[in-house]
């Protein structure tokens, strides 16, 4: 059973960039898209971007010009980093796997979630 | 990008009440829709793949129908630990996009 964790900072202020990082373990980041979903408090998720082990990435054009992810295989990890954060950025941030073509590429194994606050 | 729209917003319902929920997508989508139940303070969980594949684990009083635009999520026979909020989501193409949440509370 693969197990995702977020970790990164919980407080940021206005203009700064955002790097969490997304840790798996009980698999292997190899052969599958992993991807940053966020939710603002009591509001809906928003599917930020994804990256394949490979380095392929595909991002939300709502976000596009502020996000990068990136992989690193040999530490099975992979991270997220928002740039110019404003008070709409905060939310509880997500890293997720998508299952494959044959299971319906939904997103089926979903870390716990880091809340990160933009505040000066 | 693909627009997602479930209705109702809310609803309420009671133990052992079947209930459904819909979900539309702004164009076709084929088969690539995905439901998903959320609890406060958690992560979301996969329910249904594919339109109408249980994840492994679920319960089979939930049920997923639907091809195209036009979906649902059926719960057949209410249990206390179902009342949640649900999304719906398409993966046919990206941006990956889901629907606005479905909050199902105890009547």
């Amino acid at each position: 059973q693969v197990q995702l964790q977020e970790s990164g900072p919980g407080l940021m202020k206005p203009s700064e960039t955002l790097s969490l990082i997304c840790t798996v373990s009980g698999g292997s980041v190899s052969g599958y898209y992993w991807s940053w979903i966020r939710q603002p408090a009591g509001k809906g998720l928003e599917w930020i971007g994804r990256l394949y082990a490979s380095g392929t990435t595909n991002y939300n054009p709502s976000l596009k010009s502020r996000v990068t992810m990136s992989v690193d295989s040999s530490n099975n990890q992979f991270s997220l980093n928002l740039s110019s954060l404003t008070a709409a950025d905060t939310a509880v941030y997500y890293c997720a796997r998508e299952a494959t073509a044959t299971e319906g590429r939904c997103f089926d194994s979903w870390g716990q979630g880091t809340l990160v606050t933009v505040s000066s | 990008d693909i627009q997602m729209t479930q209705s109702p917003s809310s609803l309420s319902a009671s133990v052992g009440d079947r209930v459904t929920i819909i979900c539309r997508a702004s164009q076709n989508i084929t088969d690539y829709l995905n439901w998903y139940q959320q609890k406060p303070g958690k992560a979301p969980k996969a329910l249904i793949y594919a339109a109408s594949n249980l994840q492994s684990g679920v319960p089979s009083r939930f049920s997923g129908r639907g091809s195209g635009t036009d979906f649902t999520l059926t719960i057949s026979s209410l249990q206390p630990e179902d009342f949640a909020t649900y999304y719906c989501q398409q993966s046919y193409t990206t941006p990956r996009t889901f629907g606005q949440g479905t909050n199902l509370e105890i009547k």
